[in-house]
């Protein structure tokens, strides 16, 4: 596609629930960033992939939070037994190619909106 | 570690009227700074960035920002605003070395017609 996508748009969970919230880059983009926003809050740092090489998870805030992507595609948030402060919402992002760092653009998706009730 | 700054929650200008957004970083060397903009149900959508060179940066939509060493200062400007510049505005530095972005809690702008 021309952006990137997330889904679902919206969740809606029980507390004690596990979720799967799923991002697809860009085309050709090697790079995959996921943020949480909190309400009134700016992004916050979760997890990054770049090409095969081992993923930066040191944003995850515990061990209830994983992620994986297969090569260069779809990437996968997995959140096991949320609680009601994961409720905010996860943004995706993916760039060209890290070597340049900075001058690539990240490219973010529209989110998903996490209510864990 | 770098940490970003926007000072103001919410802006509320007129239509037409111009607009400037704060942003302040803390970081010990030259940052990386950007500015984002998302509208309502939307994704970020990168306004403009700063890496070198000219303190002046010229972005989308008719947004410009200047670097101020001095001040630590990533102000994000514009001389004549529309309605549909309502949105959420995000300032963002980065440092050598890391490529993961602070980002700032945001400034929500309102526009009056």
């Amino acid at each position: 596609g021309a952006g990137v996508s997330q889904s679902p748009s919206n969740k809606v969970t029980e507390k004690g629930k596990d979720v799967e919230l799923r991002c697809d880059p860009i085309s050709g983009h090697t790079a995959l960033y996921w943020y949480r926003q909190r309400l009134g809050q700016g992004l916050e740092f979760l997890i990054y992939f770049q090409g095969n090489s081992a993923p930066d998870k040191s944003g995850l805030p515990s061990d209830r939070f994983s992620a994986e992507r297969t090569g260069e595609s779809v990437s996968t948030l997995t959140i096991q037994r949320t609680q009601q402060e994961d409720s905010a919402v996860y943004l995706c992002a993916s760039s060209r190619d890290r070597g340049r760092g900075y001058q690539e653009t990240q490219y973010f998706g529209p989110g998903t909106r996490l209510l864990v009730l | 570690a770098q940490s970003v700054t926007q000072p103001d929650i919410h802006i509320t200008v007129s239509e037409g009227a111009s607009l400037e957004l704060r942003c302040n970083y803390s970081y010990g060397a030259t940052p990386y700074l950007f500015w984002y903009v998302q509208s309502p149900g939307q994704g970020l959508q990168l306004l403009l960035k700063y890496f070198s060179g000219d303190t002046l940066v010229q972005g989308i939509k008719g947004f410009e920002a200047e670097f101020k060493r001095s001040q630590s200062s990533f102000n994000l400007r514009k001389p004549s605003v529309h309605w549909s510049d309502a949105a959420e505005y995000f300032c963002a530095v980065g440092a050598g070395g890391s490529y993961i972005p602070t980002f700032g809690r945001g400034t929500s702008l309102i526009v009056h017609p």
